[in-house]
């Protein structure tokens, strides 16, 4: 079946360094979207990219979108504690859902 | 302002007991999904429902029941049959199936004791 991994599983920063968690898919997406779960929290959905190779920024956020479409990363600029959480990407199978990958948790040592 | 809720926050159930957790959305979508996460651990999709009166069953649903009475509302009771229920229940909804992203309640955390 359809399979969407993330890596690292686990990313630990000094504050002020660049942070980058990597999407994979199994099959080609028609999108891919990602979320960020803070500590204790809800996921939050972040942004979708649609076209191949698209690249998106929020503010110290990169989002990028492959070529092929079957990858994804999302990159940050000099990470702040605000930062901490766990960002999962997304895609949509083929029929009526979104699979999400396992997620990429990120810590920030002050 | 438009959301979803999710209650209660924090449940509590013995072994054997069925329990019931509420989703309610008024951001008028057809889509709801429950979701479990544990610990240190991904989201596993238990059911979705893309309409009213009428659910498919997602990738762990054994031990778990939902109706889907109001686009509103799409309860999730936990029954006795479910091994290891102890986890964290998200609810989410998203216009049609999910293409254009989801909408996640702030969560239930079910503890059995």
């Amino acid at each position: 079946g359809q399979q969407v991994m993330q890596i690292p599983q686990y990313q630990h920063v000094q504050e002020g360094e660049d942070f980058t968690t990597y999407c994979n898919s199994s099959t080609t997406l028609s999108n891919i979207q990602w979320y960020k779960q803070r500590p204790g929290g809800h996921p939050v959905f972040l942004i979708q990219l649609v076209k191949s190779g698209e690249v998106k920024k929020q503010k110290r956020l990169t989002f990028q979108f492959g070529e092929a479409k079957k990858n994804s990363s999302l990159h940050i600029t000099a990470t702040q504690t605000t930062d901490v959480g766990t960002y999962f990407c997304a895609g949509p199978t083929s029929y009526d859902k979104v699979i999400f990958g396992p997620g990429t948790s990120l810590s920030v040592i002050p | 302002d438009g959301g979803i809720t999710q209650s209660p926050k924090y449940l509590f159930r013995k072994e054997g007991q069925n329990v019931t957790l509420s989703c309610e959305q008024n951001l008028n979508h057809d889509a709801m999904y429950w979701y479990r996460q544990d610990p240190g651990q991904g989201l596993r999709l238990i059911y979705y429902s893309q309409i009213v009166n009428d659910f498919q069953k997602g990738d762990i649903a054994e031990g778990y029941s939902v109706s889907r009475e109001k686009k509103e509302s799409f309860p999730l009771t936990v029954t006795s049959a479910q091994k290891n229920p102890t986890a964290f229940y998200l609810c989410a909804s998203s216009i049609g199936t999910g293409r254009y992203g989801y909408t996640f309640g702030s969560g239930t955390r079910l503890t059995v004791v």
